[in-house]
């Protein structure tokens, strides 16, 4: 079993629409929460991190579920530019965050 | 802004070759890492450094070594590389601290095909 699993879709959706991506992690110590964005042969960006009380950060809302060990990110008024696969994050830890990368859900807004 | 370059954009090597992929940042940061990007597959810590000649191995550290003999720039090195080494190396880094301090900030990554 993957220790982070999502869809990896395609989402394919028109522009200005709602769309929601979900994620599950299996490590119970996961304590911090992130979503990075990666367009196509490009390296992962950071979008937003997730707080346990969720957070919006403009036309994008993530939650977080501990007890489910659920995350999720959803994308109101979709734009073209917002086409991308998008990695569910969750972190250990330790000496140092040690990421764990989410194989990505991939997200294709048309006109 | 962060800037993490990385010395290739595409390689080509043959079996049995030894490799080196470099990475620089110029942002002082301590922490840097290795990572391999495969289809179907998220991002997978191959090593890491803490400091200037320390490292520390991620979970798929076998095929492959590390070197870090200044701050700014961390080595990876395929000692003889392989077809299934055939993959996406993305190197990242990040400063210490808590949370959003410690953000990975990665470079464009090299495309490696082992022939």
């Amino acid at each position: 079993r993957k220790e982070v699993e999502q869809d990896p879709g395609p989402f394919n959706v028109p522009e200005g629409a709602t769309v929601a991506f979900n994620c599950t992690y299996s490590n119970s110590a996961s304590q911090s929460f992130f979503w990075y964005r990666q367009d196509c042969r490009k390296e992962p960006k950071l979008l937003m991190s997730v707080y346990s009380s969720g957070n919006e950060d403009g036309r994008f809302t993530a939650q977080l579920n501990r007890a489910s060990q659920y995350i999720s990110l959803l994308i109101r008024d979709s734009k073209l530019s917002d086409s991308a696969t998008y990695l569910c994050v969750p972190a250990i830890s330790g000496g140092y965050n040690k990421l764990i990368f989410g194989a990505g859900t991939r997200l294709a807004v048309h006109p | 802004d962060v800037k993490v370059t990385q010395s290739s954009r595409y390689l080509v090597k043959r079996t049995g070759e030894k490799v080196f992929l470099e990475c620089v940042q110029d942002m002082d940061h301590e922490n840097m890492f290795w990572y391999r990007q495969d289809p179907g597959l998220g991002l997978r810590l191959i090593y890491f450094s803490y400091d200037v000649k320390m490292k520390e191995k991620g979970d798929i550290p076998e095929g492959y070594s590390v070197s870090r003999e200044k701050k700014e720039r961390f080595s990876l090195i395929l000692e003889s590389a392989s077809t299934n080494q055939t993959s996406m190396y993305l190197c990242a880094s990040s400063l210490v601290g808590p949370a959003p301090w410690d953000t990975q900030y990665f470079g464009p990554g090299t495309r490696l095909t082992v022939l």
